[in-house]
């Protein structure tokens, strides 16, 4: 158990809907990571957040949006899906700022879309 | 654009062999890491490499990071099944912090 947590586990949902997922960190982590997986494209970094403020930013759409709130929880809102965002999507926790510290991942999310 | 580019793709042996699986690329990084991911889970960190040339021990887990710092390798001595899973190396970004990730090796051990 590596003290992220994920929910919901699973989601299925149809093509154009929106979606939310949210993240817990590790107690005392300021940094959460999005990334999305999928068996083509492997893992892929989203966004970070770190202390509440946008810190980095990757592969992320435009359809795609997150924040990080005052209790550091964090949600990824996922809007007009498409058949191609059905993945695994990770969130990840670190203490620092920085991307090379360790970094803890959630169970993650499995989101079909049909 | 960094990529980082994991070979093989999938390997499966039987238990008590050896194994290398690596990972290259044409960019230099700062620092590399090693994760592994077992279905259902998220990756785990198993290793952070940052000196070219530097050699870490796990157990029967040896990582190396190239002289150049554009490559490292994990091999595995005497595969047990519980070393099955998805090997993972991943770098920091040297123009922004970010993390990049290799697409993994897949690796199954036979009892």
């Amino acid at each position: 158990d590596s003290g992220v947590t994920q929910t919901p586990k699973h989601l299925i949902t149809a093509t154009g809907q929106r979606v939310t997922l949210r993240c817990s960190p590790r107690s005392g982590d300021l940094s959460v990571y999005w990334y999305q997986q999928s068996l083509d494209q492997g893992l892929q970094f989203l966004i970070q957040y770190y202390n509440g403020e946008e810190r980095a930013k990757g592969n992320i759409l435009e359809r795609f949006s997150a924040q990080q709130f005052p209790d550091l929880h964090s949600e990824l809102n996922l809007s007009s899906l498409e058949l191609g965002d059905s993945a695994l999507y990770f969130c990840a926790s670190s203490s620092s700022g920085l991307s090379y510290n360790e970094q803890f991942f959630g169970p993650g999310t499995r989101l079909t879309v049909l | 654009t960094q990529l980082l580019e994991q070979s093989p793709q999938f390997l499966s042996i039987q238990e008590g062999e050896n194994l290398t699986v690596y990972c290259n690329s044409s960019s230099v990084f700062s620092s590399l890491q090693w994760y592994r991911q077992e279905p259902g889970e998220g990756p785990v960190l198993l290793v952070t490499v940052v000196t070219g040339g530097e050699v870490k021990k796990l157990k029967r887990l040896t990582f190396q990071f190239g002289d150049a710092r554009k490559d490292s390798s994990l091999h595995i001595t005497a595969a047990q099944p519980g070393d099955t899973g998805l090997y993972l190396c991943a770098g920091d970004g040297n123009r922004d912090d970010k993390i990049i990730f290799g697409k993994g090796t897949r690796l199954h051990i036979l009892p």
